[in-house]
């Protein structure tokens, strides 16, 4: 089956750094993925790992190291904005090439 | 313009009747995605299809059903069996090429009273 671990709860400070990380257990992999999801609101997509290393995208960064079933989201110049939830989420496992499954999400506060 | 649209936004039935939530994306993905979200929780999958005419059960099937007659549509049902049914609800497509993530239509909010 699979398995996906971040943090429940985050408060960072605006202009500031934060690190949301991700543990995964899974059979299979196809991928993993951010999302942001703003209170009642669609989960928005931020970013794509499949390989080792940092994919960058403006104030967003995304790592993945497969070995150790590890990821980390970085957003950098924290803005008010940056409130919300963050969901990893993993592509792949027994399910099939396309079963996407995703943690529970964590609640990122950000502060003036 | 492409996208995957929800109908409705909100939902409200009586317990015991089953209700049909629609599901349609323009996208020409392959697969589709229906999750449930309870508040302050994450996404649970209920089902999901990877292609026409076939779909598999996720970690919550129990209580809901699905088709997948055609690309463009996998509506969920959510039956009478379903013992809390009350929930966000969304659903979701995406490609099989590498990079592109799912994207998620609006939601519907179901509410069973």
């Amino acid at each position: 089956g699979q398995n996906i671990d971040q943090p429940t709860e985050m408060t960072a400070t605006e202009g500031a750094i934060v690190q949301i990380n991700c543990t995964y257990q899974t059979s299979g992999f196809n991928g993993l993925f951010w999302y942001q999801q703003h209170a009642g609101e669609a989960p928005t997509f931020l970013s794509y790992n499949v390989l080792d290393g940092l994919e960058e995208k403006g104030r967003f960064s995304s790592f993945l190291s497969r070995s150790k079933g590890y990821s980390y989201l970085l957003l950098k110049e924290l803005q008010m904005k940056d409130s919300a939830s963050y969901l990893c989420a993993v592509r792949g496992g027994s399910g099939g090439y396309n079963k996407l499954i995703f943690g529970a999400g964590t609640r990122l506060a950000v502060h003036p | 313009d492409g996208g995957i649209t929800q109908s409705p936004k909100y939902l409200f039935r009586k317990e015991g009747q089953n209700v049909t939530l629609s599901c349609e994306q323009n996208l020409n993905h392959d697969a589709m995605y229906w999750y449930r979200q309870d508040p302050g929780q994450g996404l649970r999958l209920i089902y999901y299809s990877q292609i026409v005419n076939d779909f598999q059960k996720g970690d919550i099937a129990e209580g809901y059903s699905v088709s997948r007659e055609k690309k463009e549509s996998f509506p969920l049902t959510v039956t009478s069996a379903q013992k809390n049914p009350t929930a966000f609800y969304l659903c979701a497509s995406s490609t099989s090429h590498q990079g592109q993530g799912a994207f998620f239509g609006q939601g519907t909010r179901l509410t069973v009273v």
